[in-house]
């Protein structure tokens, strides 16, 4: 079976622009959060959404928005993208919500900005 | 605010030499506590998860403990491979939806 799918996986943007990186999650999981990987730290938190909703939301800005289709794949949309937003994104699939689940995430996507 | 501190940031051993990797969090409420391992480039990749109940939990050469009172965890590696080089990430799950605090990771080379 398939993984956790992302794309693109590398991305170069300017100041300014917006972005929309993609996740198709594991056949059969039906919640996808989102995370921001800054080099050299841990991941941060942004979206959980399960069955189309969400669920969760971290300490981000309303310049980063998501939502989730009814295949389940999920978007993340960043605009007025600042150089700080420079970063490693993470998808992460699981079965549900619940809070003991694993989480399954893909190998991201390079975000770069000039 | 919940925080996940590791240490050592990064360690360097030789092969076949065993390893115990630190982890301190505050998390509250607390409802779990995962190791995940990280390859340079790649998502991170689970290998344990312990909920507040358990002290231990093994995944071949990784054995993961927890002291839920004080608020630490451990993962011990034994007989390194070279393949094991990668950072090593203690995560602390709460109550809430998704909400998984990552620490910063110790990053582990394992020389021939």
């Amino acid at each position: 079976d398939a993984g956790v799918t992302q794309s693109p996986t590398h991305l170069i943007k300017t100041r300014g622009q917006h972005v929309t990186l993609r996740c198709s999650p594991i056949s059969g999981h039906k919640s996808v959060s989102w995370y921001q990987q800054v080099l050299g730290q841990g991941p941060q938190f942004i979206f959980q959404y399960y069955e189309k909703e969400e669920r969760g939301r971290g300490n981000f800005p309303d310049r980063f928005s998501a939502r989730q289709f009814p295949n389940y794949s999920s978007e993340l949309n960043v605009n007025a993208l600042l150089l700080g937003d420079s970063a490693l994104y993470l998808c992460a699939s699981s079965l549900w919500t619940g809070t003991d689940q694993p989480q399954h995430f893909g190998d991201g996507t390079r975000l770069s900005i000039l | 605010k919940n925080q996940v501190e590791q240490s050592p940031q990064s360690l360097i051993i030789l092969e076949g030499k065993n390893c115990t990797l630190q982890c301190n969090y505050t998390v509250s409420p607390f409802s779990n506590l995962r190791w995940y391992k990280q390859d340079t480039g790649r998502g991170p990749v689970s290998l344990t998860i312990m909920t507040f109940s358990e002290n231990t939990k093994s995944n071949g050469r990784y054995t993961a403990t927890l002291d839920a009172d004080t608020k630490q965890s451990s993962l011990h590696i034994t007989a390194s491979q070279l393949s094991d080089s990668a950072s090593y990430i203690c995560v602390g799950g709460g109550t809430s939806y998704g909400k998984l605090t990552f620490g910063q990771g110790t990053i582990l080379t394992v020389h021939p």
